[in-house]
């Protein structure tokens, strides 16, 4: 593994599922992030995690939870999901959160909610 | 919460010619990055850049915070420079990355 990865690729779910989406990264990062991508909008943050065990809400939490057990797994989970959940969501990663950290992003997780 | 605004929002290009994309940005920044999010939907880290510049090969980036704005410099293009280009700025302490709209940049044979 080098860098930061996601799984699944892609997924096509039914409404009122439940879905985890996983990231896991290897570069011993302390924060990690969750971002979705939708065309018009552009990314949005969903939820941070500037250290293992701690977590915080972005932009747009509503509908999605998060934990970090230990510094490199970061899942996001969506408990029922709905057809406004359908976009790309990206992982990403920094040393540590706080001010002015580069972010390094997975290549993103195309979620459709049918 | 800050504002960013990329110009112009799209761009055709000949291959060989040169180019600038400007993001502006309403407020005090901590961090200023620009990407490149290729047609597979990757988002590549081009420069890290909260002020200053910095040149990698045919691309470069200056930063004056000063005057709240960012330049992406893009030299001799190729078709494989095509993509969205993406300017995201971070503002206060909660590292929270902002993006702007992007820019899509077609570069044509």
């Amino acid at each position: 593994i080098a860098g930061i990865t996601q799984a699944p690729t892609s997924q096509i779910l039914a409404a009122g599922r439940r879905m985890t989406l996983r990231c896991t990264q290897d570069m011993r990062h302390n924060a990690m992030y969750w971002y979705r991508q939708d065309l018009g909008l552009g990314l949005r943050l969903i939820h941070y995690s500037n250290t293992a065990g701690t977590t915080g809400k972005g932009e747009v939490p509503d509908g999605y939870s998060v934990s970090r057990a230990n510094t490199d797994d970061f899942p996001l989970t969506l408990a029922s999901a709905v057809p406004s959940q359908t976009s790309v969501y990206f992982c990403a990663s920094s040393v540590r959160g706080g001010r002015g950290y580069e972010q390094y992003f997975g290549p993103g997780t195309r979620l459709t909610v049918t | 919460g800050i504002q960013v605004e990329q110009s112009p929002p799209d761009l055709i290009l000949q291959e060989g010619a040169n180019s600038t994309l400007r993001c502006n940005f309403s407020d005090s920044v901590n961090n200023l990055q620009w990407f490149h999010q290729n047609p597979w939907g990757q988002l590549i880290n081009l420069f890290y850049i909260p002020s200053g510049t910095k040149q990698n090969g045919r691309l470069s980036a200056t930063t004056v915070a000063t005057e709240r704005y960012s330049l992406l410099y893009i030299s001799s293009s190729q078709t494989t420079d095509s993509g969205v280009y993406f300017c995201a700025v971070e503002a206060g302490a909660n590292s929270k990355l902002t993006f702007g709209k992007g820019i899509t940049l077609s570069v044509r044979p």
